[in-house]
């Protein structure tokens, strides 16, 4: 069981906004900040959002992300099908001293 | 181009010990905390280790500690972790990444390195 609690599956039609859910604790989401990660199987994961809502450079505005208290959340707008990918959110624990990453969602492009 | 590669993965028996190595290059390696996160499979990221730059601040995952020690030669621009005790569970791909903050910010990953452990 993850600390950070993710659906483990959205979908969508190509066009279509989906949206993943990071439900975490004070310790983590609600007290630091939340990163998201897109994760090819196979391949390296990639940063997609810092800081809770700010994109690295090269990343498409398509993405984006909130926070509020201890749920985060990453969005993708415009869904294209090389979005199929595994989505994580993590954040730093306070209590465990730690990076903890959600259980991640795989986004299915319909 | 930032360049991470991990090697030193293999197939090892259930109480063996394995160590695995990741050699940064094309930034400055001596400013960045460190990462060790994995994969099993089928399964989720999850976290191993971190080491700041200075390797003052040094953390473990609960499913590792006492087992596993993380190292780093900021002269050979390198990220080790010494796994020793190594059960099934272990099993996985193993990424190493780079953090600018030591807080889970890992802007650069590796490609990975699997390890196996099986009788």
């Amino acid at each position: 069981q993850s600390v950070l609690i993710q659906a483990p599956s959205a979908s969508g039609t190509p066009e279509q906004r989906v949206t993943i859910s990071c439900s975490g604790s004070s310790p983590n989401v609600g007290n630091n900040y939340v990163y998201w990660y897109q994760h090819f199987p196979g391949t390296a994961p990639r940063l997609l959002i810092y800081n809770n809502n700010q994109r690295p450079s090269g990343i498409p505005d398509r993405f984006s992300g909130s926070k509020s208290g201890t749920s985060a959340s990453l969005a993708i707008s415009g869904l294209r099908s090389e979005d199929e990918a595994d989505y994580y959110c993590a954040s730093w624990d306070d209590s465990l001293s730690g990076v903890v990453f959600g259980g991640g969602t795989k986004v299915t492009v319909l | 181009e930032v360049q991470l590669v991990e090697s030193g993965g293999g197939l090892v028996k259930p109480g063996g010990s394995l160590r695995l190595s990741c050699a940064a290059s094309e930034f400055l390696f001596s400013s960045y905390t460190m990462h060790w996160v994995r994969q099993a499979p089928g399964k989720g990221l999850e976290w191993v280790s971190s080491i700041s730059s200075g390797t003052s601040y040094i953390y473990y995952g609960d499913s590792v500690k006492g087992r596993f020690t993380i190292s780093r030669d900021n002269a050979q621009n390198s990220v080790y972790l010494q796994m020793n005790s190594l059960r099934a569970e272990d099993t996985a791909v193993y990424y190493c990444a780079r953090d600018t903050h030591g807080s889970g910010k890992m802007d650069f990953w590796g490609q990975g390195t699997t390890v196996t452990v099986s009788s």
